[in-house]
């Protein structure tokens, strides 16, 4: 069955530390995005790419950084300088930006204590 | 700006009740029109789209029709069921304003309960 993997489900941080959300799409999708979500809020977007070795900021992209080495894959680190990172983190894709129907994955919650 | 908002919620229906999610939208383009919904502890799921002024998305028994006069997009469904418990967002996606993509703008989510 193609589609998003998101790993692992649930993290816990200290306070201080980077860490790396992975995501993983067999969709053959050109285009992946990554979003956050936090209680009561919609989703915001952080990161987008269009193709490998390519990715932009979105609306809060300060204390988070990606990389795009392979098409399937898109990993998210959630640096230190990320004041408030304790939320639900998606990764998405669709076919190309062109697209507008995008394909969510589980969703990482991750906590910083 | 691109804006979506959704009618506050939590909503607590019980089975077979008709269901009314209200959604409206502020777009500098022509948007498309979205209905996601996310089950607990699950990504969004797309439930169902229109792309234009007067289309009519359906899926699962929701529907929700793009009303550009009254720059609407209100859910709705006749009867339903404790499985339909879950968060539903609005969404539109807009080239306009200068994006590159059509990027989606997610309303704040409205959490629905059914009881038996």
């Amino acid at each position: 069955d193609g589609g998003i993997t998101q790993s692992p489900k649930y993290l816990f941080r200290k306070e201080g530390q980077n860490v790396t959300l992975s995501c993983e799409q067999n969709l053959n999708h050109d285009a992946m995005y990554w979003y956050r979500q936090d209680p009561g809020q919609g989703l915001r977007l952080i990161y987008y790419s269009q193709i490998v070795n390519d990715f932009q900021k979105g609306d809060i992209a300060e204390g988070y950084s990606v990389s795009r080495e392979k098409k399937e894959s898109f990993p998210l680190t959630v640096t230190s300088a990320q004041k408030n990172p304790t939320a639900f983190y998606l990764c998405a894709s669709s076919t190309d930006l062109l697209s507008y129907e995008q394909y969510f994955g589980p969703g990482t919650r991750l906590t910083v204590t | 700006g691109n804006s979506v908002t959704q009618m506050e919620g939590p909503v607590t229906l019980s089975e077979e009740a008709f269901l009314t999610i209200n959604c409206t939208y502020t777009a500098t383009g022509y948007p498309s029109l979205f209905w996601y919904v996310q089950y607990p502890g699950e990504g969004l799921q797309l439930l169902l789209k229109a792309t234009k002024a007067d289309d009519k998305g359906s899926n699962k028994g929701f529907e929700a029709t793009y009303r550009k006069e009254t720059t609407s997009f209100h859910l709705e469904k006749g009867s339903v069921q404790v499985s339909d418990s879950a968060v539903y967002f609005c969404a539109l996606s807009d080239y306009a304003g200068g994006t590159s993509y059509g990027k989606l703008t997610f309303g704040q989510g409205t959490i629905l309960t059914v009881h038996p």
